[in-house]
């Protein structure tokens, strides 16, 4: 199995402040069948399922704004919130799409400090 | 627009047997550019990805190895739904359980979600 990381666990930046979240595949995620790396960004809210953000490490999903980017390739990859505001607070997620069984990093709780 | 609608059981005891449903509308079960899937998450666990099925002239089914053989997803084209039973329940299948349209390769499609949980 294809084992996700991130980095860090938490943290807690002033609202405006940049975020920078990474992850880590332990194996490239970069399939072969379209030269795309099948990695994916999601954000959770408490009580709420996952939303997605981003698919193929950098295509941003329609409604999200653009203070978020995505970017990386083979096996590191990077979640960027240019500017926090207050309802970026969330935990973020990545999960690698290549191979079954998908599997998720642990998650990275965002907080405005 | 798309929609999951989950149903299904909050409370299974051991060893029986858990059934959850996922309704969908807004989109048919047997397209072919979209796979269905189920994923739980338990404080424990995180996310943990447990089956999909999707239709490529036919049907085809993944299983994640930590519940092979003892989890079936299925997709019941008259009723537009997808189903996992989840049989032997112990107390660790204890989770927020979720189905999820993927296309592209991302769930980007979910349902509510169901918490379940297995006590006596």
């Amino acid at each position: 199995d294809i084992v996700m990381t991130q980095s860090p666990d938490s943290l807690a930046v002033s609202l405006g402040e940049r975020v920078t979240i990474n992850c880590k595949s332990s194996q490239s995620v970069l399939t072969s069948s379209n030269n795309r790396n099948c990695l994916v960004w999601y954000q959770q809210k408490p009580g709420q399922p996952p939303r997605l953000l981003f698919y193929w490490a950098t295509n941003r999903e329609s409604g999200v704004p653009d203070r978020f980017s995505g970017s990386g390739s083979g096996t590191d990859f990077t979640l960027t919130i240019s500017s926090l505001q207050a309802e970026d607070v969330a935990v973020y997620y990545c999960q690698q799409c290549d191979s079954v069984p998908f599997t998720f990093g642990p998650g990275t709780k965002v907080d405005i400090k | 627009q798309v929609q999951l609608q989950q149903s299904g059981p909050g409370v299974v005891k051991p060893s029986q047997t858990l059934s959850l449903t996922c309704a969908i509308s807004g989109y048919s079960v047997s397209g072919n550019s979209v796979a269905w899937n189920w994923i739980r998450q338990s404080p424990s666990r995180g996310l943990e990805w447990l089956a999909r099925t999707y239709y490529r002239s036919q049907w085809y089914y993944e299983y994640a190895v930590s519940v092979q053989g003892r989890i079936t997803i299925n997709a019941d084209t008259s009723k537009n739904q997808i189903s996992l039973q989840v049989n032997s329940v112990t107390p660790e299948d204890t989770a927020v359980y979720y189905c999820g349209r993927q296309f592209r390769g991302a769930l980007d499609f979910w349902g509510q979600g169901t918490m379940v949980s297995v006590s006596s």
